[in-house]
């Protein structure tokens, strides 16, 4: 499973874009990008996925460059419930064993600032 | 639909007792994930399974962890004996597995500590 760095913190005030950045320099060629958001006392919860180039739903979006090293989840206009952990993640499609797995690292914890 | 269900929600219990936790998966799914988050390891899979048959137990840390999945719509892991580094949130997650990548839904957790 490839591995993944993402900071460990970042700050932002209300209304701002946040970019937290990935980086997955081992990535393989089947592996696809995903990233999950997880509040206080709730588990993980799916935002957004890609394989490359962008990828725009209504939470947020994803840039994937040419070589598939990084991504960049990108938050719009971010208020206080944005303030969460986010987790990105990277693996292989469906192998034929079943689903496969998800490794989490530590995450990004963004605090969203009035 | 309900989402997933984990009961119950926290337990508190005692150096050496038996402790089992319980996951109902999302009605349709076909895989599900037990997952531990702590403060100092973050969140790590312990075991999957896949149409109820166990996938990958490698992240179970020792023997005293045991998982089951009986039929589609039930699965526990039971601790047993208990020690107080077991103390953590346990989560369970299921999929709907295919031919692209699965979305996992993951349940409430249950909040687990070891007196």
């Amino acid at each position: 499973l490839a591995k993944t760095t993402q900071p460990i913190s970042m700050d932002s005030y209300e209304g701002q874009e946040v970019n937290i950045t990935c980086s997955h320099n081992n990535i393989a060629t089947n592996d696809y990008i995903t990233w999950y958001q997880q509040f206080p006392s709730q588990g993980p919860r799916f935002i957004i996925q890609g394989y490359k180039t962008k990828v725009t739903n209504e939470v947020a979006s994803l840039f994937i460059p040419a070589d598939r090293k990084s991504s960049t989840l990108s938050l719009p206009r971010v208020s206080l419930s944005d303030t969460a952990v986010y987790y990105c993640l990277v693996g292989s499609a469906y192998s034929g064993a079943g689903s496969y797995q998800l490794t989490f690292g530590k995450g990004t914890k963004l605090s969203v600032i009035p | 639909d309900a989402g997933v269900i984990q009961s119950p929600r926290h337990e508190v219990t005692e150096m050496g007792q038996e402790v089992t936790l319980r996951c109902k998966p999302i009605s349709g799914h076909n895989s599900l994930f037990w997952y531990r988050q702590t403060m100092m390891r973050g969140l790590e899979l312990l075991i999957y399974f896949n149409n109820n048959v166990p996938i990958d137990d490698s992240g179970m840390p020792e023997d005293r962890f045991s998982a089951k999945m009986p039929n589609a719509s039930f699965s526990t892991l039971k601790i047993q004996p208990s020690e107080p580094r077991d103390s953590a949130v346990y989560f369970c997650a299921s999929s709907l597995a295919g031919l692209v990548y699965n979305e996992q839904f993951f349940g409430p957790g249950t909040r687990l500590t070891v007196l």
